[in-house]
């Protein structure tokens, strides 16, 4: 089984728009962490976000936030007043247990921010 | 912010021959480093878990003897990949983990080396 989802290869957002990049996971371990990187075209990740398992609140980063809904194990990441410079990949990723800090990814969405 | 940097940032080699990749932690100290690959399209891979002054742990299915990793400084790890084949051809990326008070050790992702054997 796939241990993190990302189910859309592709969206597209209007300029200062919102949109939501979903992502499922799939754990047993009650402690894990979270994580949303972006990938722009020149292939550097660039974190974005982290959500615990263990918090009780929505994390949030400027623009970035994560709707994390423990009970369905989704954590989609939302994004405010989309820009063009937006445009890139986007992975989720999954730290499974406490005493590891090896990554999970998904496949990944391609989000390209129009005009 | 922690600054990763990895060198070349590209390479064309001929098949049989290998290559070295060298990822640095400018401005901090990481005695983890990981070491990931990407096919085009595709995800992330963890390849293998750095670990300075001791062996590399490989992922399963990671040939240990054909991706040779060695992490001999806290700034420093390197892959070298011996008698690359066109089938080596990817994205290899690294990161470093940095230690910060947060409940997260964060990972900060070098540019990544793109391999083309040829």
């Amino acid at each position: 089984a796939q241990k993190i989802t990302q189910t859309q290869p592709g969206m597209f957002v209007q300029e200062k728009e919102a949109v939501t990049l979903d992502c499922t996971y799939d754990t047993s371990d009650p402690s894990y962490g979270l994580f949303w990187y972006k990938q722009p075209s020149s292939g550097e990740m660039i974190f974005l976000i982290y959500q615990g398992s263990y918090d009780q609140q929505n994390a949030t980063e400027g623009r970035y936030s994560l709707n994390f809904q423990k009970a369905r194990k989704s954590a989609n990441l939302v994004i405010s007043a989309s820009q063009l410079g937006d445009s890139a990949m986007y992975f989720c990723a999954m730290r499974e247990g406490i005493n590891t800090d090896k990554l999970i990814f998904g496949t990944g969405t391609r989000l390209q921010v129009f005009p | 912010g922690a600054v990763v940097s990895q060198h070349p940032s590209w390479v064309i080699c001929k098949s049989g021959t290998s290559v070295k990749i060298e990822c640095r932690s400018l401005d901090f100290q990481a005695t983890t480093m990981f070491w990931y690959r990407q096919f085009p399209k595709q995800s992330l891979m963890l390849m293998a878990t750095s670990n300075e002054g001791s062996k590399a742990t490989y992922e399963q299915g990671v040939e240990k003897d054909k991706f040779l990793i060695n992490h001999a400084s806290l700034t420093l790890s390197t892959l070298t990949v011996t008698s690359a084949h066109p089938e080596d051809s990817s994205f290899y990326i690294c990161s470093a983990r940095l230690f910060r008070d947060r409940a997260y050790n964060e990972q900060f992702f070098g540019p990544g080396t793109r391999l083309t054997v040829l």
